[in-house]
């Protein structure tokens, strides 16, 4: 299976700044199949961004995601008061599909 | 309004088994592939199972083959798990979510908020 390992474990930022978080696979993920994901406390996943780099319906476009191959990265161009929360990559490539562990963005 | 909701969690013995049911509206159910993604609480997400659009392609992780079955039933608009031989791991909150297409291969777009399972003795 393809394991996705994220980085930081916590980013700590004030709205405005910009966020980059890392999604490494431990091995090329199929047709970049990956795909980013919000999830605040209490609530269910949303997805963000799938293709690696395409962004899913009402995202707004401070959200990007990059990269193929084996890494990938999310870009939070100004971070706003509401996009504080955890965010996970998946690959979607081949089964199973797995999660990285998940990136903490907090002020 | 497109909506997931799924039910059948509680609580149950090592051993044991329950299952878990998902009903999908507001949406062509048949247009997509589903899953079942698990996330202890306070933790992270964990990929369970999942199938294509008609249920002939399905998909495992480690975790769980052998002691789990995922299916659905087009007709009635809904996915189910088979949890068997139940272990203290499961224990976790189970998600029902919708692939952005067919297969089972996906990306989920919608996402249903939980069933509830707890395993203890």
């Amino acid at each position: 299976e393809i394991v996705l390992t994220q980085s930081p474990g916590t980013l700590s930022l004030s709205p405005g700044e910009r966020a980059t978080l890392s999604c490494r696979a431990s091995q090329n993920v199929t047709n970049n199949y990956l795909a980013w994901y919000q999830q605040k406390p209490g609530q269910a996943p949303r997805l963000l961004i799938h293709g690696a780099s395409r962004r899913a319906t009402g995202v707004p476009d401070r959200f990007s995601g990059s990269g193929s191959g084996t890494d990938f990265t999310l870009t939070i161009s100004r971070l706003e008061p509401e996009d504080f929360a955890v965010f996970y990559c998946q690959q979607y490539g081949s089964s199973p599909l797995t999660f990285g562990g998940g990136t903490k963005v907090d002020i | 309004e497109v909506q997931l909701v799924e039910s059948g969690g509680g609580a149950a013995r090592p051993g044991g088994s329950l299952r878990l049911s998902c009903v999908a509206s507001g949406f062509k159910f048949e247009d997509h592939g589903m899953s079942w993604v698990r996330q202890v609480p306070g933790k992270g997400l964990e990929w369970v199972a999942g199938l294509n659009w008609n249920g002939d392609t399905t998909g495992y992780a480690d975790s769980v083959k052998g002691r789990v079955s995922v299916y659905r039933d087009n007709a009635k608009n809904s996915l189910y798990l088979q949890l068997d031989i139940l272990i203290d791991e499961d224990t976790a909150l189970y998600h029902c979510a919708r692939g952005r297409g067919y297969g089972l291969r996906n990306g989920f777009d919608i996402w249903g908020q939980g069933t509830m399972v707890t395993v203890s003795s």
